[in-house]
């Protein structure tokens, strides 16, 4: 089993629609957990950044975690064309330096 | 303020030549990160460094891989004799402190292709 789950889509929606995004994992010593959005041939920009369980809003974007169940979901409000990117998850055990583990991703295609 | 800076952002190799990547973390960071994405995979972890030390080298092919980030200059990933298996995209990140607790800013990556 792989330490992070995520299905690469690709997942199509059309413009306005709220979209779901999820992460599964199976360390669970897994504290901090971000989603990065990456434009096609693009650096990956973190997005959303969050700590233990819980919710975190930033405008469109809400991040979700649930430590319990080891799953973590993004979802996007009135998606936007411009939402039309590959959503990657990542997550650390919070120890000092350690790498980020990061899912596959999922392609998002949100049509106008 | 620049971002990471990586170049070359193409680069084409024959099997068996050497490839250099180059990556200049943003002003004032000193930690950087090194990842490979393979086509139709996620990012995976190869190495980190902090100025003239590896810190983690936990994700480096064992041969022919190195990666150095001295005292001046850019950090560089250098792969001897690649090999078609090493076709990918190459991201460095770099941030102020150790991550998590310092958010890692990516560079737009080297795609390298060997032919």
């Amino acid at each position: 089993q792989k330490e992070v789950e995520q299905d690469p889509g690709p997942l199509s929606v059309p413009e306005g629609a709220i979209v779901s995004l999820n992460c599964t994992y199976s360390n669970s010593a897994f504290q901090y957990f971000m989603w990065y959005r990456q434009y096609s041939r693009k650096a990956p920009e973190l997005l959303m950044y969050t700590y233990s369980s819980g919710n975190k809003e930033d405008g469109r974007f809400t991040a979700q975690v649930d430590k319990s169940s080891k799953y973590i979901s993004l979802f996007i409000r009135d998606s936007q064309p411009s939402d039309s990117a590959t959503y990657l998850c990542a997550m650390s055990d919070g120890q000092a330096g350690t790498a980020l583990i990061f899912g596959k991703g999922t392609t998002l295609s949100v049509s106008s | 303020n620049a971002g990471v800076m990586q170049n070359p952002r193409h680069l084409v190799r024959r099997r068996g030549q050497e490839a250099r990547l180059r990556c200049s973390p943003m002003k004032g960071h000193s930690h950087v990160y090194w990842y490979r994405q393979l086509p139709e995979e996620g990012l995976k972890f190869m190495v980190y460094l902090q100025k003239e030390n590896i810190i983690d080298e936990s994700g480096m092919p064992k041969e022919r891989f190195s990666a150095e980030f001295p005292k001046e200059g850019p950090s560089i990933l250098r792969i001897q004799q690649v090999v078609r298996g090493d076709s990918a995209a190459y991201f460095c990140a770099s941030s102020s402190g150790p991550s998590p607790a310092y958010e890692q800013y990516f560079g737009p990556g080297t795609r390298l292709t060997v032919t």
